[in-house]
C-alpha cells in the first residue's frame, strides 16, 4: 500500500493556461475526493467519485474545473483558463466504504501557483 | 450542512507539557470525528479518530474525547515533543458521501 499519490507536486502556470493534476488513490479504495486548501485554511471539499461516477460537486467547483475518473482507478482534475485565485494546494483523498466507516486518507497535494 | 469550529487557532506549549485542542460541530447525525496533522508543505495525515459509540480513545500520547450531547470533541497530546509542532485539523462528516468538513486549524508550537 503506497498511499495516495499525486502529481505534479508543484505547478507554476501563467494566467489563462490550462493545468491538469493526477491522483492515484490507495488501491481498491472505491471513493476518491478532491479538496482545495489555501494558506491558513482547512481543506475545502470540491468533488467526489464512487468508482467512476462523480456523485457530488461543491459550489466551489466552477465551470472551469472538471474532474474525471474514467476507469474507477486514477483521477484527473483539470482547471481551464486559470486565474490567480486558483492558486492553492489541491488535495486528493481516498477511502473504502465499509462497515467500519469511511476513513479518508490524503495525498501530499499538488501546489498550483498562477502568475 | 455541517459546521465545524476549532479553537484555539494558535497554541504554544513547553516541551513535556500537554496540549488540548477543541472542536464543536453542528450536525447531530455526525458519528465519526477524525483528527489530522499537517506539516508544512505536506498533505493532512490522519493521527486518530473516534466514532460516536465511544467517549474516549487513546493511542500512546494522543487521546480524543467526544461529548455527543454537547456536540464537541477534543484532542489531547501529552508529553509534547518538538516534532509535534504542526497544524492540527479536526473534521466531521457531511454530505451524501460523508465527505469531511474541516475546522480552521490549530498551529501547535512545542518550545524546546
Amino acid at each position: 500500500d503506497t498511499g495516495v499519490s499525486q502529481n505534479p507536486r508543484h505547478k507554476i502556470t501563467k494566467r489563462g493556461q490550462n493545468v491538469t493534476f493526477r491522483c492515484d488513490p490507495i488501491s481498491e479504495h472505491n471513493r476518491l475526493y478532491w479538496y482545495r486548501q489555501t494558506l491558513g485554511q482547512g481543506p475545502e471539499f470540491l468533488t467526489y467519485f464512487q468508482n467512476e461516477a462523480q456523485l457530488e460537486k461543491s459550489r466551489l467547483l466552477s465551470d472551469r474545473f472538471s474532474a474525471e475518473r474514467p476507469k474507477g482507478s486514477f483521477s484527473t482534475l483539470e482547471i481551464q483558463r486559470t486565474e490567480q485565485g486558483d492558486s492553492a494546494m489541491y488535495l486528493c483523498a481516498s477511502s473504502s466504504v465499509s462497515g467500519a466507516g469511511n476513513t479518508i486518507y490524503f495525498g501530499e497535494g499538488s501546489w498550483l501557483t498562477v502568475v | 450542512g455541517e459546521n465545524v469550529e476549532q479553537h484555539p487557532s494558535t497554541l504554544s506549549v513547553q516541551e513535556g507539557d500537554s496540549a488540548v485542542i477543541k472542536c464543536t460541530y453542528s450536525d447531530s447525525a455526525s458519528n465519526y470525528f477524525p483528527w489530522y496533522k499537517q506539516e508544512l508543505g505536506k498533505g493532512p495525515q490522519l493521527i486518530i479518530d473516534i466514532r460516536s459509540n465511544v467517549g474516549e480513545k487513546k493511542d500512546q500520547r494522543i487521546a480524543v474525547t467526544l461529548n455527543k450531547t454537547a456536540k464537541h470533541f477534543s484532542l489531547h497530546i501529552t508529553e509534547t515533543q518538538p516534532e509535534d509542532s504542526a497544524v492540527y485539523f479536526c473534521a466531521a462528516p457531511s454530505g451524501s458521501a460523508r465527505q469531511l468538513t474541516f475546522g480552521s486549524g490549530t498551529q501547535l508550537t512545542v518550545l524546546p
